[in-house]
């Protein structure tokens, strides 16, 4: 069974600081990694993919695939970075187990 | 380009009666999938549609049942509402399924009495 797992349930650091955001994965096979990330009062948005090894709002993460992790990083938080932020695995047979979550970080960024 | 459109946004229903949540996807996407989010928890996974046919399927009982239209878009059915039931339930669409990642609407909330 697939499981995703973020150990922090709620993160507070300073403005300036650095962030990062722990996620765990179990799955037999070669998955996909997502994070979104759910803004106040708005919808879940994609934030990253693995496969794209893309920066989004000076926003990293690695895929290691020997600790099974997948941890969100950003060197200099900023105030708009307070939200919620779920880590996500999607199996490769073809999206027929969709998206499964962990339970969310919530990130507060203090002034 | 139109998002993920959900109704009704809210909904208070009665243990066991029945409730049809409906859900627009994005031009251009094929694929629907259905979440369940209880409070304090991350989304769980109901179920996916590609091309009008049901192609997944998390562990939710068959009271939870689905459709997708020729036109992509879909509707979630659950009977015999339990208390339980009662969560945010996000419908999220994406190309083939899954392919480039989802876009989520703003849920439906349903408050089961």
């Amino acid at each position: 069974a697939q499981r995703v797992t973020q150990p922090e349930k709620l993160l507070s650091v300073f403005k300036g600081a650095p962030v990062e955001l722990k996620c765990n994965y179990s799955y037999s096979g070669s998955p996909e990694l997502f994070w979104y990330v759910q803004y106040s009062r708005q919808r879940l948005q994609l934030l990253l993919r693995h496969i794209s090894r893309e920066s989004i709002k000076g926003f990293t993460a690695d895929l290691n695939k020997g600790e099974t992790s997948f941890h969100l990083k950003k060197p200099f938080a900023q105030e708009e970075d307070s939200a919620m932020y779920y880590c996500a695995l999607k199996g490769r047979g073809g999206g027929a187990d969709g998206l499964t979550f962990g339970k969310g970080t919530h990130l507060i960024i203090q002034p | 380009e139109t998002g993920v459109t959900q109704s009704p946004t809210h909904l208070i229903k009665t243990r066991g009666q029945q409730v049809t949540l409906r859900c627009s996807s994005q031009s251009g996407h094929n694929t629907v999938s259905w979440y369940q989010q209880a409070l304090g928890q991350g989304p769980q996974f109901i179920f996916q549609y590609y091309r009008e046919e049901e192609n997944g399927r998390g562990n939710f009982p068959p009271r939870f049942s689905g459709l997708q239209f020729p036109n992509y878009s879909s509707e979630l059915n659950v009977n015999a509402l339990e208390l339980d039931d009662s969560a945010l339930y996000l419908c999220a669409s994406s190309l083939e399924r899954g392919r480039d990642g989802y876009t989520f609407g703003s849920g439906t909330r349903l408050t089961v009495v």
